[in-house]
């Protein structure tokens, strides 16, 4: 089956500092993998999304992600967080059996201190 | 271009108590899903309607149901409430064609408390 494990619940950096959001996939054939964020009270943005093109992936705000096949990886990068960056962050595989369904990891929450 | 939108903001109800949300999608999409998030967790799938049936369904019980309308508006019902039912109710629109993908767009949710 389909799924994401992030594999961070809470990361913490400096305003200015770099980003790494990490999400490991489990997959049989090549995924659909996004990125959405959501600020506190607020509905889900979609940061980027990867679709079997380009491997290296960009995103709105600055962020973007790597899929890595021999890593079943993807995760998040920025370089240089800012204090709007703050939120929680979540990995998402997309199941297509037939419908589409969004499968979401259980997120990580980034903190960022001036 | 009008983007995903849920009513009500904020929902309590009691315990067997029946509640519906509502949900209006982005202009020109044909497809809503309805997602949970409980406190702390991430969101899980509970249905897509396309085209006004039901094409998917994720591992809710029969008393979540919904429906959507000729306009691609949707609701979610929730029968006999139970204090788990507690979350914040996400509904997403998508253009679902052919070509694909289908990217989804969510809206603010809808907050329901259960006492």
């Amino acid at each position: 089956a389909q799924s994401v494990t992030q594999l961070d619940s809470h990361v913490s950096v400096s305003e200015g500092t770099p980003v790494l959001l990490r999400c490991n996939y489990s997959s049989s054939y090549s995924p659909s993998l996004f990125w959405y964020v959501q600020h506190p009270n607020k509905g889900l943005q979609l940061l980027l999304k990867y679709t079997s093109a380009a491997t290296l992936v960009k995103g709105i705000n600055g962020f973007e992600a790597e899929f890595k096949k021999s890593e079943t990886s993807f995760h998040l990068t920025k370089p240089s967080a800012h204090m709007s960056d703050a939120a929680e962050y979540f990995c998402v595989v997309r199941l297509n059996t037939g419908f589409q369904k969004l499968v979401f990891g259980t997120g990580t929450r980034l903190l960022v201190s001036p | 271009e009008t983007g995903v939108t849920q009513s009500p903001t904020h929902l309590i109800k009691t315990r067997g108590q029946q509640v519906t949300l509502r949900c209006s999608s982005q202009s020109g999409h044909n497809t809503v899903s309805w997602y949970q998030q409980a406190l702390g967790q991430g969101p899980q799938f509970i249905f897509q309607y396309y085209r006004e049936e039901e094409n998917g369904r994720g591992n809710f019980p029969p008393r979540f149901s919904g429906l959507q309308f000729p306009n691609y508006s949707s609701e979610l019902n929730v029968n006999a409430l139970e204090l788990d039912d507690s979350a914040l109710y996400l509904c997403a629109s998508s253009l679902d064609w052919a070509g694909g993908p289908y990217e989804q767009y969510f809206g603010p949710g809808t907050r329901l408390t259960v006492t």
